[in-house]
């Protein structure tokens, strides 16, 4: 079956410009997960999403962040005014439930020049 | 204290070797528990699932350790191919925060 498909696999973006990258989660999966991962570092949580519940945003960094999931399936994870420090790799997972196990895209590979 | 805590390593150990890395956690309310591994710059992927005391795949075995909150694998017969980094990732249920919260990492080379 279809595994989590995030897009764009690549974006390169210019400084102050925003960005907007796009996770398609697994059919039936009510829990998504946005995490960001800077080179050589382990995974920092963003946000997530359960069901109709409002959203864990402790994660996001700046309000230059914002995250929405439309009709509980695709989530489009935004970010504006983008500053160099941005650059990234965003990975986007989803699990059938909270807490159980979560199967990840390939990830959006950001680079702010 | 870090919330999931792993050793960085690398661990540098020769083909068909055994290791073992250990991830301690503060306190959580989990009844399951994750190990993923990670190939260079590439997504993580699911290794195993964590319930009760333990689960074994293999060579690969994970245990848990609720009253010393940790988590160990162990892999016996190291293949090359099992190099990679190893990710414990614990959810944290009783804070309601950040579900799935994974550790920093330890890397295994495995080498011929």
């Amino acid at each position: 079956g279809a595994g989590v498909s995030q897009s764009p696999s690549n974006k390169v973006t210019e400084k102050g410009k925003d960005v907007e990258l796009r996770c398609d989660p697994i059919s039936g999966h009510t829990a998504l997960y946005w995490y960001r991962q800077s080179l050589g570092q382990g995974l920092e949580f963003l946000i997530y999403f359960q069901g109709n519940s409002a959203p864990d945003k402790s994660g996001l960094p700046s309000d230059r962040f914002s995250a929405e999931r439309t009709g509980g399936s695709v989530s489009t994870l935004t970010i504006q005014r983008t500053q160099q420090e941005d650059s990234a790799v965003y990975l986007c997972a989803s699990s059938h439930k909270m807490n159980t196990e979560a199967f990840f895209g390939q990830g959006t590979r950001l680079t702010v020049v | 204290r870090k919330e999931v805590e792993q050793d960085p390593g690398p661990f540098n150990v020769p083909e068909g070797a055994t290791v073992a890395f250990n991830c301690t956690y503060s306190n959580s309310a989990s009844q399951s528990f994750f190990w993923y591994r990670q190939d260079c710059r590439k997504e993580p992927k699911l290794l195993m699932s964590v319930y009760s005391s333990g689960n074994e795949d293999g060579r690969f075995t994970a245990q848990l350790n609720r009253a010393s909150q940790y988590i160990s694998l162990l892999i016996r017969d190291s293949k090359l191919s099992d190099s990679a980094t190893y990710l414990c990732v614990v959810p944290f249920l009783d804070t309601g925060r950040r579900a799935l919260t994974f550790g920093s990492g330890t890397r295994l080379q495995v080498q011929p």
